[in-house]
Parts: C-alpha cells; structure tokens; sequence
C-alpha cells in the first residue's frame, strides 16, 4: 500500500497565485486532515473532513479551501497565495476518528515570494 | 480549548543515557492522548497512545510513557538513547469527538556519540 501520498513534495509561488496540493489515501480511511508545520509552533489543524462530502474548519482555516467528493482524496486549495502560508503542509489519514492511529504523508514544503 | 505544552525545545543526551520528553496538557477529561516522531524531511509517525486502558503505554522502538491524570503529564521515556532516536517529537491531545489533535511546539531530541 502506498498509504498516505502528497503532490507536490516542494512548490515556490508568487504572491496572489493559486494551487492545489494533492493529497491521497488508498487505505479507505473515512478521516483525513490538512495541518500546517512551522517551526516552534507543532502542527496546526486547517480542515478535516470525517467523510466524502463532509468537510469541517480547524484551527487555522482562512485562506484554505478544501472538498471531499471520494473517500481517497481531499485536495486543499489556495486560492490568493501570502507569504503567511509559507510552511510545510502535512495530509493525515485514519480509519475512524483520530482516536485511531493518524497516518501522515510526507509533506508539502510550500514556499510564497 | 484544549492545549499541549512540551518543556524544552531541544533536549541533548549521549547514546545510552536515559531519554526523557516532558508532555502536559490541560482539559478537564481524560482525553486520547499520542506521541508522534518526525524523522528529518519525513511525515508523523505514531510511537504510543494512550486510551484509558492502562496508565503506562509502550509504543514502537523501546519509548513508553506514563499517563498521570493528577499532574495533567505525559512524559515520554526510553531507558537507553541510541543514535537512530534523533529526531524531532511531537505530544498531542484529541478531545472526545476525536476529530481534532491538538500538537504541541515539538522537542528535537539530540543524540551524541
């Protein structure tokens, strides 16, 4: 099983620009969750979704969307790029809630001029 | 809110000295309480949980931690520290629902020769 797996693995932006970062499970975990890393302050929660067509704000949402119409992906889209969002972006995964083990991908290291 | 609070940033020991990460967090039940490690340039991996079954949990790589509701603590211990340890260690809390983890700032565990 591949897992939890993230597109792209680096991406450099400009100001104003928008993208997605992908993010894929082939482990029929209903759960799956966006954090942010940056350095001092842990991972931060932007949005979870606890299934296909069901998608919830976490700690740090603005400037983030998210849906979720499978149960493999939930791709987080940026739609205005600041340099605020440089950080590395973490996508996890569990098969119920996150009582269960979380399964994370590599990551993201994103990077805004 | 719930919160998770990692004394110490950085913590150096030798190779077979006792290992110990300090985790505290607040909330006013006993939640799923996790420790997670972060290899360089790597996503999250779960060394333990602890899930009200038992107070002393052993995770993966000889780490165990001990849940003690009176002082809020889950400390994270290895009797002998070898150098494939180094890495970065992250506490978390989920509340009930289990639909959020809340992560604290993370500990870079050094180990010298």
């Amino acid at each position: 099983n591949a897992g939890v797996t993230q597109t792209p693995k680096f991406q450099v932006l400009k100001t104003g620009q928008s993208m997605t970062l992908q993010c894929a499970q082939d482990m029929n975990h209903e759960y799956m969750s966006w954090y942010r890393q940056d350095p001092g302050m842990g991972l931060r929660l932007i949005h979870y979704s606890v299934g296909a067509g069901i998608t919830d704000q976490g700690e740090v949402p603005n400037g983030y969307n998210v849906s979720r119409s499978t149960t493999e992906d939930f791709p987080l889209r940026l739609l205005s790029a600041a340099p605020s969002q440089t950080s590395v972006y973490f996508c996890a995964s569990s098969s119920q809630t996150l009582s269960t083990e979380a399964f994370f991908g590599q990551g993201t290291r994103l990077t805004v001029v | 809110a719930q919160s998770v609070t990692q004394l110490g940033s950085h913590v150096s020991v030798s190779e077979g000295a006792l290992v110990l990460l300090r985790c505290n967090y607040s909330s006013s039940v006993p939640p799923y309480l996790f420790w997670y490690v972060q290899y360089p340039n790597q996503g999250l991996q779960l060394l333990l949980k602890y899930t009200s079954a038992a107070t002393l949990v052993k995770g993966i790589n000889g780490f165990e931690a001990e849940f003690k509701k009176s002082e809020t603590s889950f400390h994270l211990t290895k009797p002998s520290a070898h150098m494939s340890d180094a890495a970065e260690y992250f506490c978390a809390v989920s509340d009930l629902s289990g639909n959020k983890l809340v992560f604290g700032a993370g500990t870079i565990l050094r180990v010298k020769s």
